[in-house]
């Protein structure tokens, strides 16, 4: 089944601790992206990676770092959480070499930094 | 910059009464526009998209449509069902690699 898998759904953590997020798609995408979800304010992008070896930042950037060392996997990293990066976060991958094919979105990962 | 403003951001109907959902953006280079569905606890789903070279798409009881002379973009659902009740995200996407998404639309259907 053609899809985005995120772990964990659930996360709790104290502030400063380090963590990551991972996402992997198994539709040979070149195209992901990380997008954090907030009330009212709808989703709006991390980061997002063309293809391998190839990042960049969205519009809200920082606080996080990505990495894409292979196709499948691109994981999210806080190097040091704070509390203002309690959101629930996406995942999502793209046919071709952009989102505009429609995004594939991964089942979210709830994130409390306490 | 890229902005996508929708509205209302609440709305509530009737079953059996259309729901139409409003969007404007900001970026004339934009040639895609997804809508997305997004049920309690659950992921975006896509419903329905439109490209620029377009100006109505239906789909079974969706239809969006896209005035690109205001940059408008609207979505309508007929015939509203319970299992309708979500909240609607519209998006643009131009050139920057990127789906600019408006802040959602939380559509309640009441029996």
């Amino acid at each position: 089944e053609a899809q985005v898998t995120q772990n964990p759904r659930y996360l709790i953590t104290v502030t400063g601790k380090k963590l990551t997020v991972t996402c992997s798609q198994n539709m040979n995408h070149e195209y992901m992206s990380w997008y954090r979800q907030d009330p009212g304010l709808g989703l709006r992008q991390i980061y997002y990676s063309m293809n391998v070896e190839v990042t960049d930042k969205g519009d809200v950037p920082e606080g996080y770092k990505v990495s894409r060392k292979e196709k499948r996997n691109f994981p999210l990293i806080l190097e040091s959480p704070s509390p203002n990066q309690t959101s629930l976060y996406f995942c999502a991958s793209s046919q071709r070499t952009g989102p505009d094919y429609g995004y594939t979105f991964g089942s979210g990962t709830r994130l409390t930094v306490v | 910059g890229e902005n996508v403003e929708q509205h209302p951001s609440t709305l509530s109907v009737q079953e059996g009464d259309s729901a139409v959902i409003k969007c404007t953006y900001s970026d004339s280079a934009s040639n895609y526009f997804p809508w997305y569905k997004q049920e309690l606890g659950k992921r975006p789903q896509l419903i329905i998209d439109i490209r620029s070279n377009m100006d109505k798409r239906q789909g079974q009881r969706v239809t969006v449509l896209l005035n690109k002379t205001v940059k408008h973009l609207s979505l309508q659902i007929a015939a509203t069902q319970p299992g309708d009740s979500a909240v609607y995200f519209c998006a643009e996407s131009g050139g920057y690699n990127k789906l600019i998404f408006g802040a959602g639309t939380r559509l309640a259907v009441h029996p």
